[in-house]
């Protein structure tokens, strides 16, 4: 159980177009879904918080226009990357956690964005 | 604020060594601590979790033990095999909007 699936697992784009991302919870409902972005050899850098039926929370540094994120409902939850560029290539994974009380988060196999 | 410090990679062992990755916290409040893996090209999976002082996670053979009293979560592992080959994150989780807090992540090669 608690199986996170992300769409698409690579995509490679030209600078200046949009790219969606999408995040869905295939066996369970997710209240809370998390976008986080992993550069080469690093940690993982939390980009925003989704709550189903609401405006993502973003984290200090990360552009709302930019990043845009929809959280339409309890099983999936999308990322576009708006006018992507270059310096947006990076490996992008999505969490849900099951219940809003768990302390458990389940994450996506994650998405290879790259721009050329 | 949270914070999580983990050991630099990469670590390099021969198969059936034993393994320690370190891990110590600085948190409010009392937090549950995990060890998510992420094997290469993959997203992160949960390892184990401990979710209050003295606790021991186990799974697959890996064990870490809450210590309170030093702010640690080590990794530990008996004997190690090549299909360990992987990074190693330590996090944190102390509530409030469900936010992890993640160390650095340490890299694992198990060479036979």
């Amino acid at each position: 159980g608690a199986v996170v699936s992300q769409h698409p697992s690579r995509v490679i784009c030209k600078s200046g177009t949009s790219v969606k991302i999408e995040c869905r919870s295939l066996d369970f409902q997710a209240t809370t879904m998390f976008w986080y972005r992993q550069f080469p050899k690093q940690s993982l850098m939390l980009m925003a918080t989704s709550n189903e039926g609401s405006k993502a929370t973003y984290e200090q540094g990360v552009e709302k226009d930019k990043f845009l994120i929809n959280h339409a409902s309890l099983t999936l939850s999308t990322l576009t990357v708006t006018s992507a560029h270059p310096e947006d290539s990076s490996f992008y994974i999505c969490s849900a956690d099951a219940t809003g009380s768990t302390d458990t988060q389940y994450f996506g196999p994650g998405t290879r964005l790259t721009v050329l | 604020g949270n914070s999580v410090t983990q050991m630099e990679g990469p670590v390099t062992l021969s198969e059936e060594a034993f393994l320690t990755i370190n891990c110590t916290y600085t948190a409010t409040g009392y937090p549950s601590l995990f060890w998510y893996v992420q094997y290469p090209g993959e997203g992160l999976q949960l390892l184990l979790k401990a979710t209050k002082a003295d606790d021991k996670g186990s799974n697959k053979g890996f064990e870490a033990t809450y210590r309170k009293e030093t702010t640690s979560f080590h990794l530990e592992k008996g004997s190690v095999q090549v299909s360990d080959s992987a990074v190693y994150f330590c996090a944190l989780y102390t509530g409030g909007g469900n936010k992890l807090t993640f160390g650095t992540g340490t890299q694992l090669k198990v060479e036979l």
